[in-house]
């Protein structure tokens, strides 16, 4: 089985910029694999924030984005918040069917 | 946007079967693909598997041989069943609509002890 692997943790300034990667295993992350990205605050269940690559809810704040970036699937908060600090989980999709979970980078803003 | 309650037991034995129910409020179940998502206490989020509103499923190959995903239309329901569980299979369980996930449930947080 695949393995998708994400930076354990990451800390940004307030007002900062910061970008998350999410790797395969397999090989180069494309549009192929749909990533998704997920928040999830301490306590509370993960919110989406991200589909298929770089595509926004209603409910994404526009400071997040998501691209794809040297092999990677990214996920870049720009003008971090405090409440931005929490855990970021992504997925990918193999084969449109077989979907993983990355193991999550924790963000500190500080 | 639905709304998705997770319930079921929170405790549950060594080799017995974990069975949740994920009821759907807010909109049909119809139409949709309805997930399982897991996450041990701790660490991070395992996908399980999920179901379409016409039956059709998928699993995590590591789970295959020992978890059912099914959907009552008539009841918006979602149903996940786990058999033989040990205590690795301690977790809060979320159901999400869409696979990849969407919207989310609360999540239950059910209990094997060792």
């Amino acid at each position: 089985q695949a393995v998708v692997t994400q930076e354990p943790s990451l800390t940004v300034s307030p007002g900062g910029t910061v970008t998350l990667t999410c790797g395969s295993s397999t090989g180069t992350v494309t549009g192929a694999h749909y990533p998704y990205w997920f928040q999830q605050k301490p306590g509370q269940a993960p919110r989406t924030l991200i589909y298929d690559t770089s595509n926004k809810y209603s409910w994404t704040p526009a400071r997040f984005s998501g691209s794809l970036l040297g092999g990677k699937a990214a996920l870049t908060l720009s003008g971090a918040q405090p409440e931005d600090e929490a855990d970021y989980y992504c997925l990918l999709s193999y084969n449109g069917a077989r979907v993983v979970f990355g193991g999550g980078t924790k963000l500190t803003v500080l | 946007q639905v709304q998705l309650q997770e319930s079921g037991p929170g405790l549950v034995k060594p080799s017995e079967t974990l069975s949740l129910t994920c009821t759907v409020s807010g909109g049909s179940i119809s139409n949709s693909y309805w997930s399982w998502i897991r996450q041990p206490p701790g660490k991070g989020l395992e996908w399980i598997g999920y179901v379409y509103y016409t039956g059709i499923t998928n699993y995590n190959s590591s789970l295959k041989s020992r978890v059912t995903i099914s959907v009552d239309t008539s009841k918006n329901q979602v149903s996940l069943r786990l058999t033989s569980v040990t205590a690795a299979d301690t977790a809060t369980y979320y159901c999400a609509k869409n696979s990849p996930p969407r919207d989310w449930g609360q999540g239950t947080l059910v209990t094997v002890p060792s």
